[in-house]
């Protein structure tokens, strides 16, 4: 069954620091993707990132930055230089199985992880 | 450019009231997602649709019921409203199912 789990369930830093959060999954699919969504105060749910299993590239995009890794099931991601608007809660999330009669639009969210940036 | 219309943003029910929400996927979408988030919960997954065909059925309770028009919108429809139903629900709609969702601002259902 697929599983995203984000140990850090709150996490504060000041502006300007790095933060990374982490997420973990599991899976028995060769083929699946990973997905990053921010879920400011506002509510709604922003795509941040996918990657898929095949493509263990790092990815940056200005201060995001993500490090996936097959060995550890680790999809991490890490914003430099941090500012108060990043302030929000980030999920992790993993698509659903489609060769099990399933769909790959069947995200399996972690649980989040709230961030605060102090000014 | 176009995103995923979700009504209304807010919705008040009392127990055992009916409630209906609506969901305009993008244009040239064919494939619709509801999501639940309960208060301080991660997205649960609840239903979806392909070409008007459900596809997918998560932890959709035997209450609520959904599906997909002729014109790719879609409506969730709850009944016998419990307070264990206030939470925010998401609509996403993608392209021949494919990935990423896109997901709307949600409704934010309170039964009181």
């Amino acid at each position: 069954a697929q599983k995203v789990t984000q140990a850090q369930t709150e996490i504060s830093v000041v502006e300007k620091e790095d933060v990374t959060l982490d997420c973990v999954y599991e899976t028995r699919d060769t083929t699946y993707y990973l997905f990053w969504y921010k879920q400011p105060p506002s509510g709604e749910l922003v795509f941040l990132i996918r990657r898929n299993s095949f493509d263990e590239q790092n990815e940056i995009s200005g201060r995001y930055s993500w490090n996936f890794q097959k060995s550890t099931s680790s999809f991490n991601f890490t914003i430099t230089a941090s500012q108060v608007v990043d302030s929000a809660v980030y999920f992790c999330a993993l698509s659903g199985s489609a060769d099990r009669g399933s769909t790959l639009g069947r995200l399996y969210f972690g649980r989040g992880t709230q961030l605060t940036v102090w000014p | 450019a176009a995103g995923v219309i979700q009504s209304p943003r807010h919705l008040i029910k009392e127990k055992r009231e009916t409630a209906t929400l609506k969901c305009y996927p993008i244009p040239r979408h064919d494939t619709v997602y509801w999501y639940q988030q309960g208060p301080g919960q991660d997205p649960q997954f609840l239903i979806s649709f392909y070409e008007k065909m459900q596809s997918d059925k998560g932890s959709i309770p035997d209450r609520f019921s959904a599906q997909q028009f002729s014109d790719y919108h879609s409506e969730l429809n709850m009944s016998s409203l419990e307070l264990g139903d206030s939470a925010l629900y998401f609509c996403a709609s993608s392209r021949d199912r494919s990935l990423p969702l896109h997901f709307g601002n949600g409704t934010r259902l309170t039964v009181t």
